[in-house]
């Protein structure tokens, strides 16, 4: 069955420091991976996705993923994290059919 | 990018009484739209699924007849719940999509309180 696994249900990092936040699939097809940003009562926003192509894939707000298929993997990086990026952020993936199968999602706190 | 809204983004209603979530697409035609429900600090619970002009498609537990909706255009769906209760109270949340499939845009979501 396929699934999406996101480590860490709480993440803290300081401001300006390293953000990497972990996705991991399980799929007997290959998947379509994505990663949502939701902020307090409010909807998802699309960080970033793949599909085919090129495995490292940049998004908003500075905001990077690599697929690594070897490794069934599609963490979340960004370089220096702000205070606005304090959010819920959601790992989900295609695999085949019509849904979307979302992780559990990661609370990213900022330290300042 | 594809915008969706949702309204109301708040509603309190009270037990027993129906309340209608309306999803719009706001700049494409969605040819699928779905229904998520959010539980405080969890994560999205897939309700249904609708096509224009078709019945939804429900996830297994979702009762069809509390939970109704409706797709009768491109750009618009519907979600009736009925004879509320307290447990029903949540985060609901829709999602549109288009000529990708696999690309769903969200709205804001709709914050129901049932007393």
């Amino acid at each position: 069955a396929q699934s999406v696994t996101q480590l860490g249900s709480h993440v803290s990092v300081s401001e300006g420091a390293l953000v990497l936040l972990r996705c991991n699939y399980s799929s007997s097809v290959p998947p379509y991976l994505f990663w949502y940003v939701q902020y307090p009562n409010q909807g998802l926003q699309l960080l970033l996705k793949y599909t085919t192509g090129a495995t490292l894939v940049k998004g908003i707000n500075g905001f990077e993923a690599e697929f690594k298929k070897s490794e069934t993997s599609f963490h979340l990086t960004k370089p220096s994290a702000h205070m606005s990026d304090a959010a819920e952020y959601f790992c989900a993936g295609y695999f085949g059919n019509e849904k979307l199968t979302f992780g559990t999602g990661t609370r990213l706190t900022i330290i300042p | 990018g594809a915008v969706v809204s949702q309204h109301p983004s708040r509603v309190i209603c009270k037990s027993g009484t129906s309340v209608k979530i309306e999803c719009r697409s706001l700049d494409f035609q969605a040819t699928t739209m779905f229904w998520y429900r959010q539980f405080p600090k969890q994560s999205l619970m897939l309700m249904a699924t609708s096509n224009e002009g078709s019945k939804a498609t429900y996830e297994q537990g979702v009762e069809k007849d509390k939970f109704l909706i409706n797709h009768a255009s491109l750009t618009l769906s519907t979600l009736t719940v009925t004879s509320a209760h307290p447990e029903d109270s949540s985060f609901y949340i829709c999602s549109a999509s288009g000529q990708n499939f696999y690309e769903q845009y969200f709205g804001p979501g709709t914050r129901l309180t049932v007393t």
